[in-house]
């Protein structure tokens, strides 16, 4: 099974911030690397599909980057709407696999 | 507008099964692989299982396999898990998704005696 880790576990920003949140695969997933967005009691919300492409309606701020097994989710400028947990997940296999979570806490 | 509606949560105790239903609207389900992934409370996204968009195929977690069942009704436009033999690290809010549908509410199973 192909492992996901994510890092940072937590991180403490302010609004206006620029941050940073790394996924690594334990083999290529080439870009089939997706990011969601969970806050509490609701549903995952996808930001991120094909490691890169932004999906419908997401704000411009979330991007990402990387392919084979390094990935990046950053947001340009941290608003208050952005605190919440994010999750990378594989799907090079149909046997999805997410990373542990990062939680983007206000500073 | 694109819907996934999960249903058929409880509490139960260990050992007996429940089975839980997504109902799907808005898109042609019979054209998409369908997971079901949980979420243990305070922890994680965790994949449970897939199965093909026409059944054709099922694969499942390693913690799930042997008790849990993956299926599907494309005329009803419905996905189910069948889970037998719940065991307390079973509970979770389960989700049903794909990777570019939105995902529903969830439902809350809750395993204890």
């Amino acid at each position: 099974d192909i492992q996901m880790t994510q890092s940072p576990s937590t991180l403490s920003a302010s609004v206006g911030d620029r941050v940073t949140i790394t996924c690594r695969a334990s083999q290529s997933i080439s870009s089939w690397l997706a990011w969601y967005q969970q806050k509490p009691g609701k549903a995952p919300k996808l930001l991120i599909y094909k490691a890169s492409s932004l999906e419908s309606g997401v704000p411009s701020r979330f991007s990402g980057s990387g392919s084979g097994t390094e990935f990046t989710l950053t947001i340009s400028s941290l608003q208050p709407d952005d605190f919440a947990t994010y999750y990378c997940q594989q799907y090079n296999s149909y046997l999805w696999t997410f990373g542990q979570g990062t939680k983007v806490e206000i500073k | 507008q694109v819907q996934l509606v999960e249903s058929g949560g409880g509490v139960v105790q260990p050992g007996r099964s429940l089975r839980l239903s997504c109902a799907a609207s808005g898109f042609t389900f019979s054209s998409y692989g369908m997971h079901w992934v949980r979420q243990a409370p305070g922890k994680g996204l965790e994949w449970v299982a897939v199965i093909w968009y026409d059944g054709s195929n099922k694969y499942y977690a390693d913690s799930v396999k042997g008790r849990f069942t993956i299926s599907r009704d494309n005329s009803k436009n419905t996905l189910y898990l069948q889970m037998n033999s719940l065991r307390a690290e079973d509970t979770a809010v389960y989700y049903c998704a794909e990777l570019q549908l939105p995902w529903g509410q969830g439902t809350l199973v809750t395993v204890s005696s």
